[in-house]
């Protein structure tokens, strides 16, 4: 079945680093490919968003690229802040209306 | 942008009781609403999806009659947790599809229910 994948966390950074969280998923077709945040005790907001090859979704300063050919959706972001300590969650949706299939979630941790 | 409400946010009860956990679209109509149950450092895993006027379409695995899911109008759904027991802990996320034209769908999460059953 569909799944996704992404790296263990916690990942621990000092303000201003470079951020990268890895996802990777497996699916059939071509799926929709989602980042969503969870600030402490807030519910998940949308990020971004990839829904074709190729495609890069962009908020807030993270980027990631929709990647068929190494089946990836890796989150980047130049120069983390302390207000983006939160857990990040990879997401697919293989069609409209469906429900999405989540990664494990990463905890980010920003300190100043 | 639009606003899915849970409630109670928190709730500890005794093993046996039921609880009922509400999921709200404030500023949007619903057809669809979705339910998660997330573990301690685990992924939200799909229990159930829930469709205005019909019957909920439950995930493999999760049990029906102990999940019960109404979803009556296009702003609410409920999960009642029937007979708690203590392997029920846990935190429930419902999530609301909110309509739009084809590909622009969006679904928003509403903050989470932690049931405690003791």
């Amino acid at each position: 079945g569909d799944s996704v994948t992404q790296m263990e966390g916690p990942v621990t950074l000092s303000e201003e680093a470079f951020l990268t969280i890895n996802c990777t998923y497996t699916a059939t077709g071509y799926p929709s490919l989602f980042w969503y945040v969870q600030y402490p005790g807030e519910g998940l907001q949308l990020l971004l968003k990839a829904t074709k090859a190729d495609d890069k979704g962009s908020n807030k300063g993270f980027e990631a690229t929709y990647r068929k050919e190494t089946t990836s959706f890796h989150l980047e972001k130049g120069s983390v802040q302390v207000s983006d300590s939160a857990v990040y969650f990879c997401a697919l949706r293989h069609q409209a209306g469906t429900a999405l299939i989540f990664g494990k979630g990463t905890t980010l941790s920003v300190s100043s | 942008g639009a606003v899915v409400s849970q409630h109670p946010s928190w709730v500890i009860c005794k093993s046996g009781t039921s609880v009922k956990i509400e999921c709200r679209s404030l500023d949007f109509q619903a057809t669809t609403m979705f339910w998660y149950r997330q573990f301690p450092k685990q992924s939200l895993m799909l229990m159930a999806t829930s469709n205005e006027g019909s019957k909920a379409t439950y995930e493999q695995g999760v049990e029906k009659d102990k999940f019960l899911i109404n979803h009556a109008s296009l702003t609410l759904s409920t999960l009642t947790v029937t007979s708690a027991h203590p392997e029920d802990s846990s935190f429930y996320i419902c999530s609301a599809r909110e309509n739009r034209e084809a590909g622009q769908e969006t679904q928003y999460f509403g903050p989470g229910t932690r049931l405690l059953v003791l």
